[in-house]
């Protein structure tokens, strides 16, 4: 499986935009690239994901560079309850019988 | 949107009892779920994967004699921990995708297993 690099944790203050950087330099042409984050003690909740165009829904924006090998979740303004980790994971496709494995995220903190 | 909905949250059992998770797709079918655990500070480990009307196919070092999955219809999955030791306490979480393309992953709120 194509692996990804995240920051093990990032520090934000509230209401500011957030930047979270992952790099998969070893993504093939039909993986996608998946967001996930986790509070504590629950499930993981999906946020986001794509292929090779910039994507944005309610929750955040996916900014995939050009070449593929690296992307940025974009949280427009943090708030206390974005504080989760987050994990950027690449799947071979949207497709059900592919299951998506974690890596360790990146533990965002964000402060009043 | 789409819910999958876990039971228990939590339980806790005697060593050598069993255990049964269920996994349910509130609002869509889903062919195919996905068992993970997860320990403490750790990331979640995929331990297998859910077929509905087949046999599960298990990651590699989990044992299928221990874990018994069940996948009975479109929306029900169970997990059950049979004899279950104190090294088997963790979070177990379910998950689960609509089948329809380019749909998602979907969690549980995961169960808390603690064996004493």
């Amino acid at each position: 499986d194509a692996k990804t690099t995240q920051p093990n944790s990032m520090e934000s203050n509230e209401e500011e935009p957030v930047h979270l950087p992952c790099n998969h330099s070893t993504i093939s042409g039909t993986d996608y690239i998946h967001w996930y984050r986790q509070l504590p003690s629950q499930g993981p909740e999906y946020v986001i994901h794509g292929l090779t165009s910039n994507v944005n829904n309610r929750m955040a924006s996916l900014a995939i560079a050009e070449d593929r090998k690296s992307s940025t979740l974009i949280l427009h303004r943090a708030t206390l309850r974005d504080a989760a980790v987050y994990y950027c994971i690449l799947s071979p496709g949207p497709n059900s019988g592919y299951a998506l494995n974690f890596g360790k995220g990146t533990s965002l903190l964000v402060t009043p | 949107g789409a819910v999958v909905s876990q039971h228990p949250s939590r339980v806790i059992c005697k060593s050598g009892t069993s255990v049964k998770i269920e996994c349910r797709s509130l609002d869509f079918q889903a062919t195919t779920m996905f068992w993970y655990r997860q320990f403490p500070k750790q990331s979640l480990m995929l331990m297998a994967t859910s077929n509905e009307g087949s046999k599960a196919t298990y990651e590699q070092g989990v044992e299928k004699d221990k874990f018994l999955i069940n996948h009975a219809s479109l929306t029900l999955s169970t997990l059950t921990v049979t004899s279950a030791h104190p090294e088997d306490s963790s979070f177990y979480i379910c998950s689960a995708r609509a089948d329809r393309l380019n749909s998602p992953l979907h969690f549980g709120n995961g169960t808390r297993l603690t064996v004493t």
